[in-house]
């Protein structure tokens, strides 16, 4: 079994919907992130936890909300999706253990998202 | 300028050759550095880390030169199975504390026969 999972893996939705992509992992990490990536433009930051209930925005978090109320699992809402937020979405989990140059992130499948 | 910059090729090559990749990044204060392998369709998975010594695993040779502020991939005898993009990615600082990391746009590599 995977190690860091995602549902939906694809979504088809329509603007103005509300949207919830899940992640889960079996890691035992602290340290769990939300990535968009589009053609082009790389992996962004949208939110990241370093621990239960602890939530911090990223660099493009603006129409995204997340919650963190398991050290397993966390999840990223769209309120109101829009068509610029169709990208593939990746979570991810740190083991971080005081060394920045040991920190490796693991990620998820993805999430393609459509919105239409 | 970007933080982390990387050419976006496709670099097509054939089978047995050997190939580099080059990245800059934009802080100087960056820490630690790495590369990770995406196929298509898939989620990026750790390459390497890259120490300021350089670091060998196999096939694969990193280095890095922070007075440039640039780091490079050099792949040697190159196969098929190593058809994919490569992310260069560089630690940033997070405003709540730890490491954030920046990724590059990638470099596609394409392996022919």
């Amino acid at each position: 079994d995977a190690d860091v999972t995602q549902t939906p893996r694809n979504r088809i939705t329509k603007t103005g919907k509300r949207i919830m992509l899940e992640c889960s992992q079996t890691k035992g990490h602290d340290r769990m992130y939300w990535y968009r990536q589009d053609p082009g433009l790389g992996l962004r930051l949208i939110y990241y936890s370093f621990d239960v209930k602890d939530i911090n925005k990223g660099e493009i978090s603006d129409g995204y909300s997340v919650s963190r109320q398991a050290q397993a699992k966390f999840s990223l809402s769209l309120e109101s999706a829009i068509p610029n937020q169709t990208a593939l979405y990746f979570c991810a989990t740190s083991d971080f253990i005081g060394d920045l140059t040991q920190e490796t992130q693991y990620f998820g499948p993805g999430t393609r998202l459509l919105v239409l | 300028r970007k933080e982390v910059e990387q050419d976006p090729g496709p670099f097509n090559v054939p089978e047995g050759a050997t190939v580099a990749f080059n990245c800059t990044y934009s802080n100087s204060a960056s820490q630690s550095f790495f590369w990770y392998r995406q196929d298509c369709r898939k989620e990026p998975k750790l390459l390497m880390s890259v120490y300021s010594s350089g670091n060998e695993d196999g096939r694969f040779t990193a280095q890095l030169n922070r007075a440039s502020q640039y780091i490079s991939l050099l792949i040697r005898d190159s196969k098929l199975s190593d058809s994919a993009t490569y992310l260069c990615v560089v630690n940033g600082r997070l405003t709540g504390g730890g490491n954030k990391l920046t990724f590059g746009t990638g470099t596609q590599l394409k392996v022919e026969l």
